[in-house]
Formats: C-alpha cells, sequence, structure tokens
C-alpha cells in the first residue's frame, strides 16, 4: 500500500494557479494516481485520475514525473469555490477500497 | 444523472442503540463502499462489496456489520453504539474495471449523532 504525503495547508487568491504536490515512494508498477476534492460534510468528489506524464480535464491538470514517484494536481485560476480539502490516491491495487491519507486543506481567499 | 443515494441523512442515537444506514448505489455499478468520517478526520474505509459479496475490509468495528442485497442497495449495521461512533458515514458506488482503478461516487452521507 503506497503511503501518500501531502502538505496539510495551502492559501491562495482568487485568479491564481495552485500547484498541490503528493509524494508517493513507493508506488506500485499498475499503481494509479486519483484525486479526491472534499467539501465540509460533503462526500469525496473524483477530480483527476493519472497513470504518467500529464493529464488534463475541465477543472485540473495532474503531472506525473516519470519516476512517478510524486504528482502534482494543478487548479487554475482557483477561485473561492475551490476552497476545499484535495486528497491523492495511490494503489490500492487488486483491492476494492480506496485509502484517503491526510490530504491538503486549500484556503482561497478574495 | 442518478447519483448515490443514502438514507436518512441524519440520525440521533442513543449509546447502546443500534442504527441501520442504507445506501443505494449508482445503477449498473457494481462496487459499494462504506466510509466514516470523523469530525475533522479524513475518510476512513470500512469495507466493500463487489456484486453483492464482501470484498475487502478496513477498520470496522466488529459491532458493525454490512451487506449488499440483491438489488445491489447496502445497509450498513451498527449495534452496541458509542459516543465515538459519532460521525459522517459515506457511502460510495463504482464500476469495477478489472483492477484498474476506477472513479468512485460518493453520497452525500448520514450524520450520525449518538448521546
Amino acid at each position: 500500500l503506497a503511503k501518500t504525503t501531502q502538505p496539510i495547508s495551502m492559501d491562495s487568491y482568487e485568479g491564481q494557479e495552485v500547484n498541490i504536490t503528493c509524494s508517493h515512494n513507493n508506488i506500485a508498477t499498475n499503481d494509479y494516481i486519483t484525486w479526491y476534492q472534499q467539501f465540509p460534510s460533503q462526500g469525496p468528489r473524483f477530480i483527476i485520475q493519472g497513470y504518467k506524464t500529464k493529464v488534463t480535464n475541465e477543472v485540473a491538470s495532474l503531472f506525473i514525473p516519470a519516476d512517478r514517484k510524486s504528482s502534482t494536481l494543478s487548479l487554475p485560476r482557483v477561485s473561492l469555490s475551490d476552497t476545499a480539502v484535495y486528497y491523492c490516491l495511490v494503489g490500492d491495487t487488486g483491492r476494492r477500497a480506496l485509502t484517503f491519507g491526510s490530504g491538503t486543506r486549500l484556503q482561497v481567499q478574495p | 444523472a442518478a447519483g448515490v443515494i443514502q438514507s436518512p441523512r441524519h440520525l440521533i442515537k442513543e449509546k447502546r442503540e443500534t442504527a441501520t444506514l442504507k445506501c443505494y448505489p449508482i445503477p449498473r455499478h457494481d462496487t459499494v463502499y462504506w466510509y466514516q468520517q470523523g469530525p475533522g478526520q479524513d475518510p476512513q474505509f470500512l469495507i466493500s462489496f463487489y456484486e453483492k459479496m464482501q470484498s475487502d475490509k478496513g477498520s470496522i468495528p466488529d459491532r458493525f456489520s454490512a451487506q449488499q442485497f440483491s438489488d445491489y442497495h447496502s445497509e450498513l449495521n451498527m449495534s452496541s453504539l458509542e459516543l465515538g461512533d459519532s460521525a459522517l458515514y459515506f457511502c460510495a458506488s463504482s464500476l469495477d474495471r478489472q483492477g484498474r482503478d476506477t472513479e468512485a461516487f460518493f453520497g452525500q452521507g448520514t450524520r450520525l449523532t449518538v448521546v
């Protein structure tokens, strides 16, 4: 089971780009990297998933270096509504379980 | 689009009572997960089901049990409730993709308060 390490918290301002990096040194060959967003008292919501290089969707980009020991979630031009906790999930290959570590609490200021 | 439905949304129970939480997954999803999230804590995996069979277990207390029924809805049964069981309980569902990590869809949760 790959363990992930993320910053506990980050602060930003509206309109800025936010990059949240996750370390996962023990990632297995078959593991994907998935990011979830959670607002207070709501269930986590899938943001993006990738295996290597770069993945982009309508809300975020995910950058994964060649060694896959880390990944960076990039949120372009954040708004106040992006204030949430962001979780990086890795592994659980072969298991039907999503293991949440300690996420990053992002606070966006006006 | 249909989402994961959980009921009830709020539940208040006394210590030593029992509680049953229900989850209705997204149609055609074959995997259901249960999570517990205490105040200020991260979601903790409890148990999962695949095609109505128990798949994996996490940190689920022995006082808790769960099952998935023929219509794919799932129930989490909690007995001998303790104050520390007060938490948000989330259910999630996904479509298994032959071992590849999948996107799980979470419900709105049931807030259980034990008094």
